[in-house]
């Protein structure tokens, strides 16, 4: 079975501080994904990475920044955090071929900042 | 954006019963997903539909695609309370090979 992995089920910081958000998938997949969740607003992605290295801004990307220095892992960074961040943080890995795309995901991590 | 949106938001049923979601796009998909949500938990990918197939099987679940209308339902059949959950269609639209884009779900309650 898939499996990823978040560092995190719940973390409560303070505003201005930085926070780091792990994500860990045991399945060799080249792209990843984060994603915040709010209610009524579904999931919407934040960045994501289709190899070591390399990201892309997804739909949401401001006052976040992601690392991914080994395929497995993929960090997302909230340089500052403020209030209007604390959401509901999924991560995603997932392999593209010609047949089939499907995402796997965490569990979550609820960051509330206060 | 290019987001799918299921209606109806909330759905509450009596188990044994089916349980139909929708879910409307407004641009050309390459596939469309549905996964569904335990509360507090991450999505779990359920079925995936190719924007050339009309319909798809899996166990009690019955996917369509009607691509003239830019709509998919997700039909549950016999439903049990297990079945109790959000329930999600996520798109990759025909100018993103990667992106996903979710709606913002259905909540489905089933009652014993």
């Amino acid at each position: 079975d898939v499996k990823v992995t978040q560092s995190s089920r719940y973390l409560v910081k303070r505003t201005g501080e930085k926070v780091f958000l792990e994500c860990v998938q045991d399945m060799d997949h080249e792209n990843m994904f984060w994603y915040r969740q709010d209610p009524g607003l579904g999931l919407r992605l934040i960045y994501f990475s289709y190899d070591v290295k390399m990201k892309e801004k997804g739909d949401i990307p401001e006052g976040y920044s992601v690392s991914r220095e080994k395929k497995e892992r993929f960090s997302l960074i909230l340089e500052s955090a403020s209030t209007n961040q604390t959401s509901m943080y999924l991560c995603a890995s997932g392999i593209i071929t010609t047949s089939s795309y499907e995402q796997y995901f965490g569990p979550g991590t609820r960051l509330t900042v206060t | 954006s290019q987001q799918g949106e299921e209606d109806p938001q909330a759905l509450s049923i009596q188990e044994g019963e089916n349980a139909t979601m929708n879910c409307s796009y407004k641009t050309s998909i390459n596939n469309l997903q549905w996964y569904r949500q335990n509360s507090g938990r991450g999505l779990v990918h359920l079925i995936l539909i190719r924007s050339n197939e009309r319909e798809k099987h899996s166990g009690r679940l019955r996917v369509t695609l009607d691509t003239s209308k830019k709509s998919s339902s997700l039909l549950i059949t016999a439903s049990r309370a297990a079945d109790t959950a959000s329930y999600f269609c996520a798109l990759i639209s025909s100018g993103s090979a990667r992106q996903l884009t979710f709606g913002s779900g259905t909540q489905l309650t089933v009652l014993p």
